[in-house]
């Protein structure tokens, strides 16, 4: 069980260059997310998904596109890259679940992350 | 959601318990307080949640005051591998919502 994987897990871009990365898990979990970490912040919601075939924008949508064509797979990719995207890239998982105190939540799993340098 | 206030950091010699304080005045009555850390360069590991009740696991212990204004995340017996950033996020337990917003949470330094 390998959980969350990413890849690549160093990246260099040059302006304008295209790629997409890749995030896998094997929780047969429902959701997934990609967020972004800038130095010294926390992390931001770039896109989420409910579902396979399902996608939606979170935080800091503008200049990445998703997909998520399998249930264990979700892609982002970035059309024409700029400096401002230079950042470490984590992917998460999460399955609904009963919380204490009869609410219910997801706990998120983790990648180890992207780290992409656009110069 | 409920906006959290975290220090920015602390410290904690090894062995001790590590107390990590987390304000959350506005939250509300269907709101949950989770704790996320993560260690240098590594993705976000969840630790432990909570809605009124204080709450133990194998990690840590969650207290929560009575108002649920604030709560306080206890590593018992802290060791050098707890030093990371440790983020207090308060989200609604309708499962509708599952996104988590992140703070700049508080960085933990466990000294030898």
């Amino acid at each position: 069980n390998a959980g969350v994987t990413q890849t690549p897990k160093f990246r260099v871009l040059k302006t304008g260059q295209s790629m997409t990365l890749l995030c896998a898990q094997d929780m047969n979990h429902e959701y997934m997310y990609w967020y972004r970490q800038d130095p010294g912040m926390g992390l931001r919601l770039i896109h989420y998904s409910v579902g396979e075939g399902t996608t939606a924008k979170g935080e800091v949508p503008d200049g990445y596109n998703v997909s998520r064509l399998k249930k264990q797979n979700f892609l982002l990719g970035l059309e024409s890259a700029a400096p401002s995207q230079t950042s470490v890239y984590f992917c998460a998982s999460s399955q609904q679940r009963g919380l204490a105190g009869g609410g219910v939540g997801y706990e998120q799993y983790f990648g180890p992350g992207t780290r992409l340098t656009v110069t | 959601d409920a906006k959290t206030t975290q220090p920015p950091s602390m410290d904690c010699a090894e062995g001790r318990a590590a107390n990590l304080p987390c304000n959350h005045s506005t939250i509300s009555g269907n709101e949950y307080v989770y704790w996320y850390r993560q260690i240098h360069s590594q993705g976000p590991q969840y630790i432990i949640h909570g809605l009124k009740n204080n709450e133990t696991n194998e990690m840590a212990s969650l207290i929560i005051t009575e108002d649920r204004k604030s709560s306080t995340l206890i590593l018992p017996h802290a060791t050098l591998r707890d030093t990371a950033v440790y983020y207090c996020i308060v989200r609604v337990g309708d499962g509708a919502t599952n996104k988590l917003i992140f703070g700049t949470g508080t960085l933990l330094a466990v000294q030898p």
